[in-house]
C-alpha cells in the first residue's frame, strides 16, 4: 500500500470553527490532492499541489484553503466550518500530473461532521 | 466539460458469475483511465490503470478495456466471489485531475 496517512480519521466540530486536516505521505510523490466524497456527487477535487508551496484550486474550493510547506505534508483548512462541509475527505498522491503515467493512490479518508 | 457515467448504479449477482461494469466519458482527450475499488467506510484502492495509448490491462481475474473513440471503458470480473462485493469507481485522467464516475455498487451473493 502507498504510504499515505490522513489525520484525524474522524472529527466532529461546531459551525464557525476552523478545522485543519492533514495528509502525510512517505512516497516522495510530487502531486497531492484533496477530494471530498458526498452521496449523489461522487468525488470532487477541492485543491491540489504540484510541489512545495505550489497549489491550485479544484472545482469545489470555496471555503477551503491548503498549504504545503514540505513534500510530505499537505494540509486542508476549513476557515469557518459550515454544515455543507460535512463530508468524507480523501487525500491522494501521484508521481505525475493527473496521474498521467502513474497511478493515483488514496488515503483512508477523514469523516468530518459539522454540527 | 468532462463527464463520467457508470452504469448500472448497483448490481447483484450470484457467486461464480462473470460480470461487466461499464464506464463512459464525454471527452476522448484523456491521459488515462483508472478503476478503483472502495469498501464501505474505506479509502479507494487502485485496481487497474490504462494509459490513453493502451486498449486493455489485466490483473488476476480483472480485465479493463478502453475505447477512447467511443468514450467507453469496461471492467470485466471473472468468476466473481463474495469478497468482490464493493463499490467500483472509474476515473479519467484529464488535465490536472481525476474525474470520477458515481460508481457501481456490486453485491456478490454466496
Amino acid at each position: 500500500d502507498a504510504g499515505i496517512t490522513q489525520s484525524p480519521r474522524h472529527k466532529v466540530t461546531e459551525t464557525g470553527t476552523p478545522v485543519t486536516l492533514r495528509c502525510h505521505q512517505t512516497e516522495n510523490h510530487r502531486y497531492m490532492y484533496w477530494y471530498r466524497q458526498d452521496p449523489g456527487h461522487g468525488l470532487r477535487l477541492i485543491h491540489y499541489s504540484y510541489g512545495v508551496k505550489d497549489t491550485d484550486k479544484g472545482e469545489v474550493s470555496d471555503g477551503y484553503s491548503v498549504s504545503r510547506s514540505k513534500t510530505e505534508d499537505f494540509l486542508l483548512t476549513l476557515e469557518s466550518a459550515t454544515s455543507s462541509q460535512t463530508s468524507v475527505y480523501f487525500c491522494a498522491i501521484s508521481e505525475d500530473r493527473s496521474a498521467k503515467n502513474t497511478e493515483a493512490f488514496f488515503g483512508q479518508g477523514t469523516r468530518l461532521t459539522v454540527v | 466539460k468532462q463527464e463520467v457515467t457508470q452504469i448500472p448504479a448497483a448490481l447483484s449477482v450470484p457467486e461464480g458469475e462473470n460480470l461487466v461494469l461499464n464506464c463512459s466519458f464525454t471527452d476522448s482527450a484523456i491521459y488515462n483511465l483508472q478503476w478503483f475499488r472502495q469498501d464501505p467506510g474505506k479509502g479507494l484502492t487502485s485496481l487497474l490503470l490504462i494509459q490513453s495509448s493502451q486498449r486493455e490491462q489485466t490483473s488476476g481475474r480483472l480485465n479493463a478495456s478502453l475505447d477512447k473513440s467511443s468514450g467507453r471503458s469496461t471492467l470485466y470480473i471473472a468468476a466473481s466471489q463474495p469478497g468482490d462485493s464493493a463499490t467500483y469507481l472509474c476515473a479519467v485522467g484529464s488535465s490536472y485531475k481525476l474525474i470520477f464516475g458515481s460508481g457501481t455498487r456490486l453485491l456478490v451473493r454466496p
